[in-house]
């Protein structure tokens, strides 16, 4: 199974800023079937990003993501309040089936 | 509007069974997988198993193989989660979500079920 590690796990930052979030596998992602999700409170998970750099229908240019092999970044380029909320990322290219990463917490700071 | 609506909260004692469903509308059913991720309280996202609507294909997680039942019906649009004999450490909400094909992500999910098991 391919272990998804995420950092950090609780990032604090104000508005407009810059976030960076970090998620590591355990093994190579094949062909980059990596996706980062959204999740507000009380609410459903939101696709932001797949195949590990490409937005998802109707998400903001603020976000992007890039990485391959082991080594992925999502980054916020200046955060809105509706960005504050949890992160995860995931693979979807094992045969095994998917795993997510633990998530990462973005709050204001 | 793609949408996937999911049944609602239960409340259930352990060893009862329980069936939650996932409707899709919206979209052709049987041209997308649906499948099933647990989130304990405060907890992050567990990918149960998935189904082919088509054919009622599954895979299941190794960790979640035996413990629950994927099941679709494609006339009426629906996927099923089930449990035979419930736990109190099945208490958690319930998303389905669904993927083109196996390779692909999780881009329309139900607003979740709330499943609470208690003595």
């Amino acid at each position: 199974e391919i272990v998804l590690t995420q950092s950090p796990g609780t990032l604090s930052l104000s508005p407009g800023e810059r976030a960076t979030l970090s998620c590591r596998a355990s093994q190579s992602v094949s062909s980059s079937y990596l996706a980062w999700y959204q999740q507000k409170p009380g609410q459903a998970p939101r696709l932001l990003i797949y195949g590990a750099s490409s937005r998802a229908t109707g998400i903001p240019d603020r976000f992007s993501g890039s990485g391959s092999g082991t080594d992925f970044t999502l980054t916020i380029s200046r955060l809105e309040p509706e960005d504050f909320a949890v992160y995860y990322c995931q693979q979807y290219g094992s045969s095994q089936g998917y795993t997510f990463g633990q998530g990462t917490k973005l709050e204001i700071k | 509007e793609v949408q996937l609506v999911q049944s609602g909260a239960e409340v259930k004692k352990p060893g009862e069974s329980l069936r939650i469903s996932c409707q899709g509308a919206g979209y052709t059913f049987t041209d997308y997988w649906i499948t099933w991720v647990r989130q304990m309280p405060g907890k992050g996202l567990e990918w149960m198993g998935r189904i082919d609507p088509i054919d009622s294909f599954t895979k299941y997680s190794p960790s979640f193989q035996g413990h629950v039942t994927i099941s679709a019906d494609k006339s009426i649009s629906t996927a099923y989660l089930q449990w035979s004999s419930l736990k109190a450490s099945d208490t958690a909400m319930y998303y389905c979500a669904r993927h083109r094909q196996p390779l692909d992500p999780f881009d329309s999910w139900g607003q979740g079920t709330l499943v609470t098991v208690s003595s």
